[in-house]
């Protein structure tokens, strides 16, 4: 099993340019996550997905889309992409909780972005 | 104040050691609790869960403390290969994973 895979690993963007971000996991889990993690900063989620067809906000979701047509499958956007947005961007998928209990998350590599 | 705080770090110890790491929440209402390990430049895994009645695994020991609100993680015998950045996870039900910035340890010859 692959686990969590990411597209790209690295990318560099010119501020106002867009892209999409790819996150596939071939565990079979509901849930999924994208997180950006800043020096200092810890890991911030962006957005997340309980089941295909859902997503959700999290604590830093402007500036950013999401999509999950596929269960394995959770897209991020950046739409307009500004310098605030350089970051290393993580997805993540668990199992659904039970008694709604989170369980761990598996990380993907990670994607490094650079917004010039 | 953050939701989750951490020891800032980073922690020099020598091959050998034990070190010991806190981590503090906000939210009384916080249900589960993990510690996550980070090498630099990958991604988080789970290095441990965090038992009410404390647990261990080898030379890594969690415990909880809910009444003062904190987590710490002991690590004894200190390897090279422990050098990393160690992150305290807290959530809640139906709430997502908060995540501490991060502890960095650095386990010299």
């Amino acid at each position: 099993n692959a686990g969590v895979t990411q597209t790209p690993k690295f990318r560099v963007l010119k501020t106002g340019q867009s892209m999409t971000l790819l996150c596939a996991q071939d565990m079979n889990h509901e849930y999924m996550y994208w997180y950006r993690q800043d020096p200092g900063m810890g890991l911030r989620l962006i957005h997340y997905s309980v089941g295909e067809g859902t997503t959700a906000k999290g604590e830093v979701p402007d500036g950013y889309n999401v999509s999950r047509l596929k269960k394995q499958n959770f897209l991020l956007g950046l739409e307009s992409a500004a310098p605030s947005q350089t970051s290393v961007y993580f997805c993540a998928s668990s199992y659904s909780g039970t008694s709604g209990i989170y369980n761990e998350q598996f990380f993907g590599p990670g994607t490094r972005l650079t917004v010039l | 104040r953050k939701e989750v705080e951490q020891d800032p770090g980073p922690f020099n110890v020598p091959e050998g050691a034990t070190v010991a790491f806190n981590c503090t929440y906000s939210n009384s209402a916080s249900q589960s609790f993990f510690w996550y390990r980070q090498d630099c430049r990958k991604e988080p895994k789970l290095l441990m869960s965090v038992y009410s009645s404390g647990n261990e695994d080898g030379r890594f020991t969690a415990q909880l403390n809910r009444a003062s609100q904190y987590i710490s993680l002991l690590i004894r015998d200190s390897k090279l290969s422990d050098s990393a950045t160690y992150l305290c996870v807290v959530t809640r039900y139906g709430q997502n994973f908060v995540f501490g910035p991060g502890t960095r340890l650095s386990v010299l010859p």
